[in-house]
């Protein structure tokens, strides 16, 4: 039940791109993505609602494909402070309990 | 306007101890969760609290129970405690079916 996160970890320099993809085998109203640095709390990114959406701030943008219950975050330009664990939750059902999945490390380097 | 608050932030309990962990929420949500974060690890639910309520559960022993108070702060209490309950425990506030908002955290240790 626990969603997939592939890769499990990525080494960027900065400025480089990078793709974090989240897989579920269940349907999902909606996926969630934080990040999380080392001895602290997850930060909120971003919230994804089914259909098909796509969102983005700044340089970090993700997708939501409901029919294959996938999303991906997209990380444009790195920078330095983009390091730290991303987590997506996934919502099966309107239920507002979030299941996290395996997590991807990222690292960017000068 | 303050964010998540948790107390405390550290504790170190033994085996077979009961220990209680605060929470409060950002200003004007409604909504509680808790989480458990083992070492390397992501979050696994709890339970959630509304309106004073256990409105979802994960799956934990009932040696895990929580309250909401009428001011939408909350408590975590875990009886008995175990080795394995060494962790990270997450508060996370939110109105309900929005986007929830971490807190620093508790981090419980078990000897």
């Amino acid at each position: 039940q626990q969603p997939v996160q592939s890769p499990q970890a990525v080494i960027l320099r900065e400025g480089e791109d990078a793709v974090i993809n989240c897989s579920s085998s269940k349907a999902l109203y909606s996926v969630h993505w934080y990040r999380q640095k080392h001895g602290e709390a997850p930060v909120f990114l971003m919230i994804l609602l089914k259909g098909g959406e796509q969102k983005g701030h700044d340089k970090i943008s993700a997708s939501f494909n409901e029919k294959k219950q996938q999303s991906s975050l997209y990380l444009t330009a790195s920078q330095l402070s983009y390091s730290g664990t991303y987590f997506c939750g996934t919502e099966p059902g309107n239920t507002d309990k979030l299941i996290f999945g395996t997590g991807t490390r990222l690292q960017v380097f000068p | 306007d303050a964010g998540v608050t948790q107390s405390p932030t550290h504790l170190i309990k033994t085996r077979g101890q009961q220990v209680t962990l605060r929470c409060s929420p950002k200003s004007g949500h409604d909504t509680v969760s808790w989480y458990q974060q083992a070492l390397g690890q992501g979050p696994q639910f709890i339970f959630q609290y509304y309106e004073e309520e256990e409105r979802q559960r994960g799956n934990f022993p009932d040696r895990f129970s929580g309250h909401q108070f009428p001011n939408y702060s909350s408590e975590l209490n875990v009886n008995a405690l175990l080795l394995g309950d060494s962790a990270l425990y997450l508060c996370a506030s939110s109105l309900v079916g929005l986007e929830q908002y971490f807190g620093p955290g508790t981090r419980l240790t078990v000897t």
